[in-house]
């Protein structure tokens, strides 16, 4: 079956350090991959996705490239903020001919301090 | 635009007792999903559905029941609470295509005494 694995958390930085949250995936077809942020209190919001091998997506500053030979899609920001504070779950979805339910990781909790 | 409405945003139960969790889409969405959120176990997936009429099971079904006699709602029923049941519950929808994202509810904060 699918799976999506994430690192561990917590990850803590300091305010303007450079993020790297860590997922890989195994799938049988080709999936869509997809970030999503949770900030406390909150549901799950998309953050970016891909669609297709060598795509990246972004949005707010944070990256992801979809990287078939590795089955990656490492999530990046170059200078995080202290409201970036929160937690953040990769997630995949089969392409054609498979299942369209979503496969989550377990989610990566970031703390950034001032 | 609503999105996904999830009532009530906190409950507090008595083992044994019922109720049900409401979810209501505006996004004319197909297909819906119930997951519970637990500390270090992510997201589980407990039901979800493709259309009106339609729902199956997912990963940790047991305790709980769902219907879905329109494409805009899909509730929620746990038919006689446990203390294990204490959790945060989120709704989803999305279309019914593969490269589109779930859309979550703001959940709602369960707890079994």
């Amino acid at each position: 079956g699918n799976s999506v694995t994430q690192m561990e958390g917590p990850v803590t930085l300091s305010e303007e350090a450079f993020l790297t949250i860590n997922c890989t995936y195994t799938a049988t077809g080709y999936p869509s991959l997809f970030w999503y942020v949770q900030y406390p209190g909150e549901g799950l919001q998309l953050l970016l996705k891909a669609t297709k091998a060598d795509d990246k997506g972004s949005n707010k500053g944070f990256e992801a490239t979809y990287r078939k030979e590795t089955t990656s899609f490492h999530l990046e920001k170059g200078s995080v903020q202290v409201s970036d504070s929160a937690v953040y779950f990769c997630a995949l979805s089969e392409g054609s001919g498979g299942s369209y339910i979503p496969t989550f990781g377990r989610g990566t909790s970031l703390i950034v301090h001032p | 635009n609503a999105g996904v409405t999830q009532t009530p945003k906190f409950q507090v139960l008595k083992t044994g007792q019922s109720m049900t969790l409401q979810c209501a889409q505006d996004m004319n969405h197909e297909y819906m999903s119930w997951y519970r959120q637990d500390p270090g176990m992510g997201l589980r997936l407990i039901h979800y559905s493709v259309g009106a009429g339609i729902t199956d099971q997912g990963e940790v079904p047991n305790g709980y029941n769902v219907s879905r006699s329109t494409t805009e709602d899909f509730p929620l029923r746990l038919l006689s609470a446990a203390p294990s049941q204490t959790s945060v519950y989120f709704c989803a929808s999305s279309a019914r295509l593969s490269n589109q994202p779930q859309h979550f509810g703001d959940g709602t904060r369960l707890s079994i005494l």
